[in-house]
């Protein structure tokens, strides 16, 4: 069964440092994709991530994977107060144009000033 | 464009009765997939649609779980004898169905059984 871990599963960032957030999972997969989610919203699609060494930069977030560790990193680049959310990392271990997301529980950032 | 819209958005039933929750996906998506979200969890997988059969139901918790999408667009997940158990955030969400594409989700329903 496929276990996908997030940590921490809270993390207090200080504005204007810089942070990162693990996602490890336990079955080979090269497709990974990482999510935010504010209180009470649905999920907003952030990365795709669908080979060994991808990396995907969008603002102050970058994301990259590495499918030998089976590892994907979130790097925060001088935090902000708007990116204060829940980060969710999935996991898709079907093949082809099949597709089943294992998600982990999530890591909660918050940004105080 | 619109997005994955979802109805209702708050469902509050007994104990015992029968529920339905609809999904209506982005246009054009082929692939339908259908999640729970308990809180402080992520959301966990209950069944996908490529089309109008479902491609993988291994989700499903038990047989009174059921989904359909007869035309290939919306579909509805039906729950009998719903149970307290099955309180949560039911989510949808849509893809174009191409490996790697992303999932796009909509904004849930919040199902409560009292």
């Amino acid at each position: 069964e496929l276990k996908v871990e997030q940590n921490p599963l809270f993390l207090s960032m200080q504005e204007g440092k810089n942070y990162t957030i693990y996602c490890n999972y336990s079955t080979t997969s090269d497709r990974l994709y990482w999510y935010r989610q504010d209180p009470g919203k649905s999920l907003e699609s952030l990365f795709v991530l669908l080979s060994n060494g991808a990396v995907k930069q969008e603002g102050r977030l970058m994301a990259s994977l590495d499918t030998k560790a089976r590892l994907s990193t979130l790097h925060i680049t001088a935090a902000v107060h708007d990116l204060s959310a829940t980060y969710f990392c999935a996991v898709d271990i079907h093949t082809g144009a099949n597709s089943k997301l294992t998600f982990g529980k999530g890591i909660t950032l918050s940004v105080r000033p | 464009g619109a997005g994955v819209s979802q109805t209702p958005s708050n469902k509050v039933t007994e104990k015992g009765k029968y529920v339905e929750l609809r999904c209506d996906p982005i246009s054009g998506h082929t692939a339908l997939y259908w999640y729970r979200q308990s809180l402080g969890q992520g959301p966990e997988f209950l069944i996908y649609f490529q089309g109008t059969g479902a491609a993988d139901d291994s989700g499903l918790p038990n047989d009174r779980f059921f989904a359909v999408r007869p035309e290939g667009s919306v579909s509805t997940l039906k729950i009998q004898r719903t149970e307290r158990g099955d309180s949560a955030v039911y989510l949808c969400a849509s893809s174009l169905g191409l490996a790697g594409t992303s999932q796009y989700f909509g904004p849930g329903t919040r199902l409560t059984v009292l």
